[in-house]
């Protein structure tokens, strides 16, 4: 059971635009930044969003980042079927010193 | 470009040890704290360990505390993973991955493709 609590799946249509959400707690997402990994399948995580809402290079700006207190979210618009994929929310945790994975969420692009 | 190539995988009994390797090479190794995270099949990603940029400083998650040993060799470009005293739960893809040299934001930019670690009798 992962301290960072994602929700197991989601499904939206193409061409809409849906969230998945990241919920954890003041040692971790509450006080340090949230990462966001996509991983397709058979391949490595590859990172989407950085420092709570920033994108790397390269990464499309359909996909965003946000959060509050104690809750992340990542949201991801005008989904395309390459957008199927696993998606993992991260923070460090200054209680466990240690780096936390949530879940992970699966989307499919119905 | 970056890259981050595992070996050391295999199939070995519970109890027993393995030695993982990570060599990298396009960037500056030195510069980049390191971290080992695994993934058992069809399961989601679970951190392993962090080593500092100068192999100073090093953290583990409570599962492999005490039994794992992370390491680098700044002058082989290589990061290590010592396991002992594997468990059939250790059965996992293990990827090596590199954490970015700027800011506190403890973001992984780049990861291997990952060595299959299986322990079972």
């Amino acid at each position: 059971q992962s301290v960072l609590t994602q929700p197991p799946s989601v499904s939206e249509a193409p061409r809409q635009r849906v969230t998945i959400s990241c919920s954890g707690s003041s040692s971790n997402i509450g006080n340090n930044a949230v990462n966001w990994y996509q991983q397709l399948p058979g391949e490595a995580p590859k990172l989407l969003i950085y420092y709570d809402d920033l994108l790397p290079s390269g990464v499309s700006d359909r996909f965003s980042g946000s959060k509050s207190g104690t809750s992340a979210s990542l949201a991801i618009s005008g989904l395309q079927s390459e957008d199927e994929a696993d998606y993992y929310c991260s923070a460090w945790d200054d209680s466990l010193d240690g780096l936390l994975f949530g879940g992970g969420t699966r989307l499919t692009v119905l | 470009q970056v890259q981050l190539v595992e070996s050391g995988g295999g199939v070995v009994q519970p109890g027993r040890s393995l030695r993982l390797s990570c060599a990298a090479s396009g960037f500056t190794f030195s510069s980049h704290p390191m971290h080992w995270v695994r993934q058992a099949p069809g399961k989601g990603l679970g951190w392993v360990a962090v080593v500092s940029y100068d192999g100073f400083n090093k953290y583990y998650a409570d599962s492999v505390k005490g039994r794992f040993t992370i390491s680098r060799d700044n002058s082989k470009n290589t990061l290590y993973l010592q396991v002992n005293s594997l468990r059939v739960e250790d059965t996992a893809v293990y990827f090596c991955a590199r954490e970015g040299a700027v800011g506190a934001t403890r973001k992984i930019d780049s990861w291997g493709q990952g060595t299959l670690v299986t322990v079972s009798s």
